[in-house]
C-alpha cells in the first residue's frame, strides 16, 4: 500500500473553506485515494474518493496533482460541525490502512 | 435503509476472558471488515470478510477470530483478553460488487463497540 503524509493538525474559520492536504508520493497507477472523516468517538465516515481526475460531491472537493502524488480536500463552507480527524488513504483492492490523520478544529 | 449496526455498544470485561462483538452490515453488502480502534489512535485492520470467505487479515494474534454468516451479519471473537484488547472496535460493510471497483472501498462504518477490558 501506498504510504500517506498529513499535518497532524490545522484549524480554520468557521464559513472559510478549508484545505487539508495528502502527500502519496508512492502512489502507483492504479490506485484510488479516499478521504474519511471520523467526529469524536463514532465511526470512520465516507466523503470522496477519486483516482485522476478531480471530484466533487455534496460534502467536499478532492483535488489531485497531475502527477498524482498528492492531493487536497477542500470543505468549501467549513461549519463547526466538520470538525474531526480526517484520513487520506491510497488503495486498490485491499484493504485501508488509516494513519494518525489531520485534527481539523473549526473555530467560531 | 438502515446502516451498519453493532452489538453490544459498550462491553466490560476482565483479563483472560473471552469476547463476542457482532455487527450487521449494510442490505445489499456482502463485505464485511473490523477495525480495532485504541484511544488516539487511526483504526486498525483486523479482518476483512466477503461472500463468507476471509479476503484479508490484520497483523492480530491468534486470539482474534471472525467468522461471516449467509445473511453477511459477522462476529468477531477474542480470547484471553488483555488490557491493551480495551479499544473500540469497528466493523464497515461495503461491497455490491467486485473487491476491483473504485467504489467497493467505499466502506460505511458502524457506530462500534467500545470495550473495556480490566
Amino acid at each position: 500500500d501506498a504510504k500517506t503524509t498529513q499535518p497532524p493538525s490545522m484549524d480554520c474559520a468557521e464559513g472559510r473553506a478549508a484545505n487539508l492536504p495528502c502527500n502519496h508520493s508512492t502512489i502507483s497507477g492504479n490506485e484510488y485515494v479516499y478521504w474519511y472523516r471520523q467526529i469524536h468517538s463514532q465511526g470512520p465516515q465516507y466523503i470522496i474518493h477519486g483516482l485522476k481526475n478531480n471530484e466533487t460531491n455534496e460534502m467536499a472537493s478532492l483535488i489531485i496533482t497531475e502527477d498524482r502524488k498528492s492531493s487536497t480536500l477542500i470543505l468549501p463552507h467549513a461549519t463547526l460541525r466538520d470538525t474531526a480527524v480526517y484520513y487520506c488513504i491510497v488503495l486498490y483492492g485491499q484493504n485501508f490502512v488509516f494513519g494518525p490523520g489531520t485534527r481539523l478544529s473549526v473555530l467560531p | 435503509d438502515a446502516g451498519v449496526t453493532q452489538s453490544p455498544t459498550h462491553l466490560i470485561k476482565t483479563r483472560g476472558q473471552h469476547v463476542t462483538l457482532r455487527c450487521s452490515p449494510i442490505s445489499g453488502h456482502k463485505s464485511v471488515s473490523w477495525y480495532q480502534q485504541v484511544l488516539g489512535q487511526g483504526p486498525q485492520f483486523i479482518f476483512q470478510y466477503y461472500e463468507k470467505e476471509e479476503r484479508g487479515r490484520g497483523n492480530f494474534p491468534d486470539r482474534f477470530s471472525a467468522r461471516q454468516f449467509p445473511n453477511y451479519s459477522s462476529e468477531l471473537n477474542v480470547n484471553a483478553l488483555l488490557l491493551g484488547d480495551s479499544a473500540l472496535y469497528l466493523c464497515a460493510s461495503s461491497g455490491r460488487g467486485s473487491p476491483f471497483l473504485s467504489s467497493y472501498n467505499e466502506q460505511f462504518f458502524g457506530p462500534g463497540t467500545r470495550l473495556t477490558v480490566l
